[in-house]
């Protein structure tokens, strides 16, 4: 069965430092692959997509993605972390084949240190 | 600025009131979604709808029904609340089918059963 896996529940990261949100699935062909971020308090936002081309995929507020097929993974990083970037992360699969559209992982809690 | 309105933040009911979540989007879009988001487990499609009087089960529908007159507003029904209802439902629209283009999210309506 198709399923997206967000193994980190809660991460800790330091204003400034680097991040990185890990994002595996399960799917037999070539899946598109979203993030979106929820703010405290607000609906769901997308952050990047990728279809095809470019396996690395830039998005909105500094952050980047890598498709690595190999490891059937989709990453979220971002170079430095602003305190505004405390949210939760959503990752999520598109099947082709699904009826239910889009596949979602459990999300990860982003929390900033100052 | 494309808009996806709830119609409400905070709702508490009883159990065994009927309860209407309203959802209007202002974009024009086709498919429309009703998920009920838990912690650890992401996002659950309960029903979503691709055209006006149409709809489709989700993951969860059981304890669920749906309305879509217009095509703007999508309603969520639960018919006779529980206590285990008690969640965050984000209600979403997009142009496409959800696994090919960005979904667009309301704020979110908690609702609390007690």
């Amino acid at each position: 069965a198709q399923s997206v896996t967000q193994p980190d529940i809660h991460i800790t990261v330091s204003e400034g430092a680097s991040l990185e949100l890990r994002c595996n699935y399960s799917y037999g062909a070539t899946p598109y692959l979203f993030w979106y971020v929820q703010s405290p308090g607000q609906g769901l936002q997308l952050l990047l997509k990728y279809f095809s081309g470019d396996t690395l995929v830039q998005g909105i507020k500094g952050f980047e993605a890598e498709f690595k097929r190999s490891q059937s993974s989709f990453n979220l990083r971002k170079p430095s972390v602003h305190w505004s970037d405390a949210a939760e992360y959503f990752c999520a699969v598109g099947a082709m084949d699904s009826n239910y559209q889009l596949i979602w992982g459990a999300g990860t809690k982003l929390i900033i240190k100052p | 600025d494309v808009k996806v309105t709830q119609s409400s933040r905070y709702l508490v009911k009883r159990t065994g009131e009927k309860v209407f979540l309203e959802c209007v989007q202002d974009m024009d879009h086709e498919n429309m979604f009703w998920y009920r988001q838990d912690p650890g487990l992401g996002l659950r499609l309960i029903y979503f709808s691709y055209d006006v009087k149409m709809k489709e089960k989700g993951d969860i529908p059981e304890g669920y029904s749906v309305s879509r007159e217009k095509k703007e507003r999508f309603s969520l029904i639960l018919e006779s609340a529980s206590t285990n209802q008690t969640s965050m439902y984000l209600c979403a629209s997009s142009l496409l089918p959800l696994q090919n283009t960005e979904a667009f999210f309301g704020q979110g309506t908690r609702l609390t059963v007690v």
